[in-house]
């Protein structure tokens, strides 16, 4: 699975939108990009995937770039809730047998 | 729907000592796999499984033990728990091949060995 790169931090304002990016440059045809985030210390929670167009779902939206490269994650009006680490995942859908692998993440801080 | 359930959620063992954290799920999912959170970093994977009777290594299996007798049920047994074994530990649930790989996460298992 390709590897990705996200900066380690990032701040936003409550009502504002979060744009997280994500860098994979190495994505294969066939990998999908995933997004997950955890709050403090729970088990990490689902937000979004996609393979080539862009996604949108109740809880963010996910922009891949044509060539597939790079991606942000969009929380259109993030709120104090929304402060969590957020990680881009890409993996193959076919092959990977559900195996996430999670690297440092972006610590996404939403202020009052 | 009770999702992905871990027992315990706390536990505090002494070196050398064995145990089994529990993890069952209630969504008829074919995946399920453990992982380990060591303070300040992210999710590893210890060992996964594609259905009943079919486990494999993840990235830090060393230490740990896994069994799936049923669809439901998938445990992770730590053989003789050492310190470096402290950690927040994550049991995951997904469909199989060909379906959404999102992964239902139980709240984590906090283990302490002193």
């Amino acid at each position: 699975d390709a590897k990705t790169t996200q900066p380690p931090s990032m701040d936003c304002a409550e009502g504002r939108a979060a744009n997280l990016p994500c860098n994979h440059s190495t994505i294969s045809g066939n990998e999908y990009v995933y997004w997950y985030r955890q709050i403090h210390s729970q088990g990490p929670q689902y937000i979004i995937h996609g393979l080539k167009n862009n996604e949108t779902n109740e809880m963010a939206s996910l922009i891949i770039t044509e060539d597939r490269k790079s991606s942000t994650l969009i929380l259109p009006h993030a709120t104090l809730r929304d402060t969590a680490v957020y990680y881009c995942i890409v993996l193959s859908g076919g092959t990977s047998y559900g195996k996430l692998t999670f690297g440092q993440g972006t610590i996404l801080t939403v202020h009052p | 729907n009770a999702g992905v359930t871990q027992t315990p959620k706390f536990q505090v063992l002494k070196t050398g000592q064995s145990m089994t954290l529990q993890c069952a799920q209630d969504m008829n999912h074919e995946y399920m796999s453990w992982y380990r959170q060591d303070p300040g970093m992210g999710l590893r994977l210890i060992h996964y499984s594609v259905g009943a009777g079919i486990t494999d290594q993840g990235e830090v299996p060393n230490g740990y033990n896994v069994s799936r007798s049923t669809t439901e049920d998938f445990p992770l047994r730590l053989l003789s728990a050492a310190p470096s074994q402290t950690s927040v530990y994550f049991c995951a649930s997904s469909y199989g091949l060909g379906r959404s790989i999102e992964a239902f996460f139980g709240q984590g298992t906090r283990l302490t060995v002193v």
